[in-house]
């Protein structure tokens, strides 16, 4: 138990599907971000919210929509999305900006059929 | 650019001793990340480098030389659930962390 859960753990959609996944984190962290895990890639880093506001978005197409309701909650809403698409994103939390360490989520398996 | 390079894959044998390499380019440094993830599961963090110099815990020590660009993992006495892929990543001068690839180390009998 990290302190940061994922739902759901596994999901397959279509192309013309729209799907949400929900992260929530319990460590009282200010800092939320989204990461999409690619095998034998790097971890990308999608998007980063501070105290809900978006402070980072790192050339993320629009089919990936963010939403931040509050520091404990993040979701990424997902639509006509492409079959490269499929990863594993993980959802992770931190204390802010000077304290970059991450506590990440177990992951959402996305596969786009 | 930035760039972080680790091997792709290691194999190592049970009760031995493994060490996992980390070169980095980066804007800036602000301290280096080890993380342990295991297949499947969420990336754990298992140290942290900002000093020049070997940081120990447990059978894992982590080294840093700033100057270099360079870290490594030593994991000794390997036992079979090390079997993971181990993560490096910079923080940067925007203290955002810059992930490598990752080393997904197997442990042999």
């Amino acid at each position: 138990e990290t302190g940061v859960t994922q739902t759901p753990r596994h999901l397959v959609m279509g192309m013309t599907n729209k799907k949400s996944l929900k992260c929530e984190q319990h460590l009282g962290h200010n800092a939320m971000y989204w990461y999409k895990q690619s095998a034998k890639k790097p971890l990308e880093l999608m998007f980063v919210y501070n105290f809900k506001e978006q402070t980072e978005n790192n050339s993320v197409p629009s089919r990936f929509s963010p939403e931040c309701p509050n520091s404990s909650h993040l979701f990424l809403h997902l639509h006509t999305l492409q079959p490269e698409d499929s990863a594993l994103y993980l959802c992770a939390s931190g204390r802010g900006r000077e304290t970059a360490e991450a506590f990440f989520g177990q992951g959402t398996r996305l596969t786009v059929v | 650019g930035q760039n972080i390079d680790q091997p792709t894959e290691m194999t190592a044998t049970e009760g031995a001793i493994v060490q996992i390499n980390c070169t980095y380019q980066t804007s800036g440094f602000n301290g280096l990340f080890w993380y342990q993830q295991h297949a499947g599961e969420a990336p754990t963090f298992l140290s942290y480098n900002v000093l020049d110099g070997l940081e120990e815990k447990g059978r894992f020590s982590s080294f840093l030389s700033r100057s270099k660009g360079y870290s490594y993992l030593l994991l000794k006495e390997l036992q079979m659930k090390d079997s993971a892929s181990y993560l490096c990543a910079v923080v940067d001068s925007n203290y955002q962390l810059i992930w490598g690839a990752g080393t997904k180390l197997i442990i042999k009998p």
